[in-house]
């Protein structure tokens, strides 16, 4: 099956820095999403993304469906953005299935 | 407010127990998801519905059973079939297409003794 694999898996950073989160996956997907899972298990969507750039606040995100990978950046991190990314795949027509990525987990030294 | 809510927050259970896992919606989302997640682990879906009396298996729906009797609510019953049933579990909901932006709810911590 598809696989879906995020880098790295483990990221500590001093508040204000900015990062780049990666996600690639083995196979065409219909969609991607981006969330973000608090320290106290919490998720939260971030991004709906099947192609292109999309930007909220100080997070952004690109797809680039053709080769297979997104981007989650974060600029100006704050101890808030402490906890667990996670990409998810939507497999699409062929099998109505969602497939998570093992997760970056980020924490943000204050 | 409008939201997704599970309960109870912690379960514990003997080991051959059936639990049934609390999920309710006010949000009027069609459809409705379960996952599990394990320990350094990403979610797993088990199961979803997305409308009324009707729900398909996720990739790991053995030892699991739902209903969907209603909009707002979709119970996940754990059976003592299933092997390893100690995880967290979320549920979640969306309106529109299949996956379309999910709202979790705030998830329950289950451990089988």
């Amino acid at each position: 099956g598809i696989q879906v694999e995020q880098s790295p898996p483990d990221l500590i950073l001093q508040e204000g820095a900015n990062s780049t989160l990666r996600c690639n996956f083995s196979d065409s997907v219909n969609n991607l999403q981006w969330f973000h899972q608090n320290p106290w298990g919490q998720l939260i969507n971030l991004f709906y993304i099947p192609s292109g750039t999309k930007q909220n606040g100080r997070l952004s995100a690109t797809t680039v469906a053709t080769e297979r990978y997104s981007l989650l950046y974060i600029s100006s991190s704050q101890t808030t953005d402490s906890g667990v990314y996670f990409c998810a795949v939507e497999l699409g027509n062929r099998d109505d299935k969602i497939i998570f990525g093992k997760g970056t987990r980020l924490h943000i030294l204050p | 407010d409008g939201g997704i809510t599970q309960s109870p927050k912690y379960l514990f259970r003997k080991e051959g127990q059936n639990v049934t896992l609390s999920c309710e919606q006010n949000l009027n989302h069609d459809a409705m998801y379960w996952y599990r997640q394990d320990p350094g682990q990403g979610l797993r879906l088990i199961y979803y519905s997305q409308i009324v009396n009707d729900f398909q298996k996720g990739d790991i729906a053995e030892g699991y059973s739902v209903s969907r009797e209603k909009k707002e609510s979709f119970p996940l019953t754990v059976t003592s079939a299933q092997k390893n049933p100690t995880a967290f579990y979320l549920c979640a909901s969306s309106w529109g297409g299949l996956y379309n932006e999910q709202f979790f709810g705030p998830g329950t911590r289950l451990t089988v003794l």
